[in-house]
């Protein structure tokens, strides 16, 4: 059974390029959820979805930030206009349901944006 | 809002030392707490869970506890090994239907042969 996987694992753009990160959870597992690492920093909750649904987006910056969880395929991050700033890694985790304290986040090994 | 505090940030023990990783977060009313290993430049490696109904969880050489009454955890590792070398994050998630993780800083572990 494959873990997440995440792609690229490292991404170079230019400032004012897209960036689309791309996350396939671990088989069976419905629920994504996106992470980000900034240098120096703890990892930070962004957004959590389900298949088709956006459940919690409360981590996600307002403006240039999306992210999908489409019905076939991986889940994407998606960051329109890149700057200096974004620059950090992004990780992903699944896990195959929100119930229960027993249930573990498994994490990709992340995907390390440079902006230039 | 919960914050999750791993202090010292970095520790160098000797081989062979046993020793204890501190974990604090301010919000008790948790669902479970998670250890992990992150190498450098990796991704984030699952050491132990532990329910908020539990006292602790135990993985061969590793022992986590967890009091939610005072708000900490302790990751034990008992006869370090240089292949220990790593950073510790600790995450809680908080109950109900709220499921994301909220991260400590981490502690960078360094174990000298």
């Amino acid at each position: 059974n494959a873990g997440v996987m995440q792609n690229p694992r490292h991404l170079v753009r230019r400032r004012g390029q897209e960036a689309r990160l791309r996350c396939s959870p671990m088989k069976g597992h419905s629920h994504v959820y996106w992470y980000r690492q900034l240098p120096e920093e703890g990892l930070k909750f962004m957004v959590y979805l389900q298949k088709e649904n956006i459940i919690d987006e409360s981590g996600m910056p307002k403006e240039r930030f999306s992210a999908e969880f489409p019905k076939e395929g991986p889940s994407i991050l998606r960051i329109q206009q890149v700057v200096r700033g974004d620059s950090a890694a992004y990780f992903c985790a699944s896990s195959p349901r929100i119930d229960g304290p027993h249930n573990e986040q498994f994490f990709g090994p992340g995907t390390r944006l440079t902006v230039l | 809002k919960q914050e999750v505090t791993q202090i010292p940030a970095a520790l160098s023990v000797p081989e062979g030392e046993n020793l204890v990783l501190n974990c604090s977060f301010t919000d008790s009313a948790i669902y479970n707490l998670q250890w992990f290993r992150q190498d450098p430049g990796k991704g984030l490696t699952s050491l132990l869970l532990i329910q908020s109904s539990q006292r602790e969880q135990t993985s061969g050489r590793l022992n986590a506890s967890l009091d939610k009454s005072s708000g900490r955890s302790t990751l034990y590792i008992a006869a370090s090994q240089p292949g220990d070398s790593a950073t510790y994050l600790c995450a809680v998630r908080p109950g109900g239907a709220n499921s994301k993780l909220t991260f400590g800083k981490g502690i960078t572990l360094s174990v000298r042969p």
